[in-house]
């Protein structure tokens, strides 16, 4: 199946900087997502993002998919963006495959 | 709100129980994804259905079984339970189930076995 490696798996920033976090996987996919997971263990959709470039907020998401990986950018950082972020990925099954995570913190 | 509802949020049971989790899919959804999210094992596949047949499954032990319903909600039956079984466990749906749909997952349901 398709493997799906994610970068960093640890992340510490203080509030107001900005962060990268990446996401590569070995095969071609239908669909990549990314989600955060918050301290409350909910997982929120942050984007769909099979190919190209997309926005939201403070948000922003790049997926190459030629090139198969993804970039998810967090500019500004918050308190409230700590959590985890996952990349799941879908080939030509069914199965959404997640990464292990980034485990991002930010502190005041 | 991913518009995914999942009960109980949280369950404690024993060792040999028998429980069952339930799912609400989005509105107009027709396709539910279970998954469990352990400390050691991260984010696993169980299995999904699609309008109330079984259309893939992943790593789901012989001791729990799910199923859909015809009104799409979906139960996830988890038996003879382990200490290892304690985990977060995840419904998720998406409109078509197909490989280019968006899932969005629900609050999750905490299983603790003692």
């Amino acid at each position: 199946g398709i493997q799906v490696e994610q970068s960093p798996p640890d992340l510490i920033l203080q509030e107001g900087a900005n962060s990268t976090l990446r996401c590569n996987f070995s095969d071609s996919v239908n669909n990549l997502q990314w989600f955060h997971q918050n301290p409350w263990g909910q997982l929120i959709n942050l984007f769909y993002i099979p190919s190209g470039t997309k926005q939201n907020g403070r948000l922003s998401a790049t997926t190459v998919a030629t090139e198969r990986y993804s970039l998810l950018y967090i500019s500004s950082s918050q308190t409230t963006d700590s959590g985890v972020y996952f990349c799941a990925v879908r080939g030509s099954n069914y199965k959404l495959t997640f990464g292990k995570g980034t485990l991002l913190t930010v502190n005041p | 709100d991913s518009g995914v509802t999942q009960t109980p949020k949280h369950l404690i049971t024993a060792t040999g129980q028998r429980v069952t989790l339930r799912c609400s899919p989005r509105s107009g959804d027709l396709s539910v994804y279970w998954y469990q999210q352990s400390l050691d094992q991260g984010l696993q596949f169980l299995i999904q259905y699609y309008n109330g047949e079984e259309r893939a499954k992943g790593n789901i032990l012989e001791r729990f079984s799910a199923q859909q319903f015809p009104d799409l909600h979906s139960e996830l039956n988890l038996s003879s339970l382990e200490l290892g079984d304690s985990a977060l466990y995840f419904c998720a749906s998406s409109d078509t189930g197909g490989a280019n749909t968006e899932a969005f997952f629900g609050q999750g349901t905490r299983l603790t076995v003692v």
